[in-house]
């Protein structure tokens, strides 16, 4: 079974780069077919998907947030990352690294979410 | 930009009540459509996927069916751990619709 575990700093200053990273077990972020999402959970609205990355460093995100964002992956630590430029407080929220077996394919494994803050 | 919505935005009913949520889509997906559970303080879990296919493990009076722009989800007798509240999502950009909350009465 695939298990995900984000860290990263839980408070971000305004203007600055929030950078998440997700550790990966139970399988490899390499594997063929494997795609390595972000979605985040604004306080008070829904779930917002960021973007994945595929297996080969395929990329692909939320026009909404495309300036912004960057995903890349790193096979040696069995992980994938967010940085997200310039945020605000509007970026305040529970971000959630997720996997899907395709491009089109449903979030079938998450993890736990951390809650990033951004505030001066 | 595909639009879902939920209705209802949430409900209260009891222990072994059959329980009925829609998701209505803006556009014509499918049956690219996908339910999640969230419990409190938890991530979302996949329950169904493509409309009304139930993911392993899942248990069995959970259910989903519909195509196009109309889905529905339907716990045939809630249970006191479905609380939380239930997401719709499709592949557009991956949108999830606003949610129903449940709780028991």
């Amino acid at each position: 079974q695939v298990q995900l575990q984000e860290s990263g700093p839980r408070l971000v200053k305004p203007s600055r780069t929030l950078s998440l990273t997700c550790t990966v077990s139970g399988a490899s972020i390499s594997s063929d077919g494997y795609y390595w999402s972000w979605i985040r959970h604004l306080p008070g609205k829904g779930l917002e998907w960021i973007g994945y990355i595929s297996n080969t460093g395929s990329t692909f995100y939320n026009p909404s947030l495309r300036s912004r964002i960057t995903l890349s992956l790193d096979s040696s630590k069995n992980q994938f990352s967010l940085s997200l430029r310039s945020v605000t407080a509007a970026d305040t929220a529970m971000y959630y690294c997720a996997s899907l077996k395709g491009d089109m394919a449903p979030f079938d494994y998450w993890g736990q979410g951390t809650l990033v803050t951004v505030s001066s | 930009d595909i639009q879902l919505t939920q209705s209802p935005s949430s409900l209260s009913a009891s222990v072994g009540d059959r329980v009925t949520i829609t998701c209505q889509a803006s556009h014509d997906i499918s049956d690219y459509l996908n339910w999640y559970h969230q419990k409190p303080g938890a991530a979302p879990k996949l329950l169904i996927y493509d409309a009304s296919n139930l993911q392993t493990g899942v248990p069995s009076r959970f259910s989903g069916s519909g195509s196009g722009t109309d889905f529905t989800f339907t716990i045939s007798s809630l249970q006191p751990e479905d609380i939380g509240t239930y997401f719709c999502q499709q592949y557009d950009n991956f949108s999830f619709g606003p949610g129903t909350k449940v709780d028991i009465k």
